[in-house]
């Protein structure tokens, strides 16, 4: 079975400042990874996916991430907070496209 | 990206009615679509996976008589809370593949039902 484990479920930076959201999985195999950002009452928007090829992966907005295999890991950064980043963040994975299974979500908050 | 749209986004209903949901896939066509729910400050929970012209596949734990799937086009899938009690309001969601394979989910913009 694959689980999706988020590090912290509140996060906090300054304006400016780099926002680091973690996640890591488990899984027999490599999976496939996303990351998705909801705003209050809204969808899942997609932010960025690792299927195959390069493990550093660009996002919409300025946000990246990296595959590592070794650790199991996706984290979500950005070098330089806005205030339009303050949302819920989650974090996937799918191995068949079919079946995702989704991290309890972390949450943003961005200081003016 | 690809366009999914649920309708309607907001719900208030007396107890004991039963409630329609609506998701379209705008731009492509979906065999599959996907009904989360979810909880306030929590993760999304798949309810049941909506195969177009067959009968959903429901987790372990949802009632399939209380929740009723139907996904009767390649654009359209419904999902009809029966007899709503309060304890299931809450946020849906539906999503849906635009390819098969690892493509990503795109997900429609929830519909908040609250049952008074």
């Amino acid at each position: 079975a694959q689980s999706v484990t988020q590090l912290g479920s509140h996060v906090s930076v300054s304006e400016g400042a780099l926002v680091l959201l973690r996640c890591n999985y488990s899984s027999s195999v490599p999976p496939y990874l996303f990351w998705y950002v909801q705003y209050p009452n809204q969808g899942l928007q997609l932010l960025l996916k690792y299927t195959t090829g390069a493990t550093l992966v660009k996002g919409i907005n300025g946000f990246e991430a990296e595959f590592k295999k070794s650790e199991t890991s996706f984290h979500l950064t950005k070098p330089s907070a806005h205030m339009s980043d303050a949302a819920e963040y989650f974090c996937a994975v799918s191995r068949t496209g079919n079946q995702f299974y989704f991290g309890t979500g972390t949450s943003l908050t961005v200081i003016p | 990206g690809a366009v999914v749209s649920q309708h309607p986004s907001w719900v208030i209903c007396k107890s004991g009615t039963s409630v329609k949901i609506e998701c379209r896939s705008l731009d492509f066509q979906a065999t599959t679509m996907f009904w989360y729910r979810q909880f306030p400050k929590q993760s999304l929970m798949l309810m049941a996976t909506s195969n177009e012209g067959s009968k959903a596949t429901y987790e372990q734990g949802v009632e399939k008589d209380k929740f009723l799937i139907n996904h009767a086009s390649l654009t359209l899938s419904t999902l009809t809370v029966t007899s709503a009690h309060p304890e299931d309001s809450s946020f849906y969601i539906c999503s849906a593949r635009a390819v098969q394979g690892p493509g990503e989910l795109f997900f429609g913009e929830g519909s908040r039902l609250t049952v008074l």
